[in-house]
């Protein structure tokens, strides 16, 4: 089975502090993406990467970075964590073939609290 | 740019019934995916079942089955023997393949079904 993991369940930081969210795959899966999930909205894109040192935005990109140095790790960083980031995010990947029906697997989700 | 609307923020069945949860979507494109994802509180998400746009036919996952209505772009999710374990958020999610971008996915904004015993 596909097993995505990440690093923290719950975090509680302090505003202006730098935040960094890990989340390793380990089915070589090629493409990999970060979730902000809130309620009544439902889940937005932040950013997606199809390879190692490849990014895109998503729909939500202002206030995150991302970094993707090897093909299973993709970590989301807050630069200056604000108040209006505390939200559950999560991880998901998939192989990039569109024979693959790119279903996603997603991670068990970090809970971000910002003080 | 493509949207996902769930109608309903909230459902419940009584166990052992049937539900039908709703979902339409917005999208010229012609070939497509649809899942539905379950999200059980406090754990992963996971797919539920997914229909190819091609395909006429409904897709089916023992009791789980859809709704495809490629006209009407209408893609609802039917649980029969509604369960206790069925109790969760349920997204519903577009995936086009245009090339490109062609493997993110847009969701909706989820349906909570709760299960009365």
């Amino acid at each position: 089975d596909v097993k995505v993991t990440q690093s923290s369940r719950y975090l509680v930081k302090r505003t202006g502090e730098k935040v960094f969210l890990e989340c390793v795959q380990d089915m070589d899966h090629e493409n990999m993406f970060w979730y902000r999930q809130d309620p009544g909205l439902g889940l937005r894109l932040i950013y997606f990467s199809y390879d190692v040192k490849m990014k895109e935005k998503g729909d939500i990109p202002e206030g995150y970075s991302v970094s993707r140095e090897k093909k299973e790790r993709f970590s989301l960083i807050l630069e200056s964590a604000s108040t209006n980031q505390t939200s559950m995010y999560l991880c998901a990947s998939s192989l990039f073939s569109p024979l693959s029906r790119n279903e996603q697997f997603f991670g068990p989700g970090t809970r971000l609290t910002v003080l | 740019a493509q949207t996902v609307t769930q109608s309903q923020p909230e459902m419940s069945v009584q166990e052992a019934e049937t539900v039908t949860l709703s979902c339409t979507y917005d999208t010229s494109e012609s070939d497509y995916y649809l899942f539905w994802y379950k999200q059980p509180p406090s754990r992963q998400m996971i797919l539920v079942i997914r229909q190819e746009a091609y395909k006429q036919q409904n897709a089916t996952e023992n009791r789980f089955s859809v709704n495809f209505q490629k006209a009407a772009k209408s893609f609802s999710l039917k649980i029969s023997d509604s369960q206790l374990g069925d109790a969760a958020m349920y997204f519903c999610a577009y995936r086009d393949n245009s090339g490109g971008s062609n493997y993110k996915l847009t969701f909706g904004k989820g349906t909570l079904l709760t299960v009365n015993p």
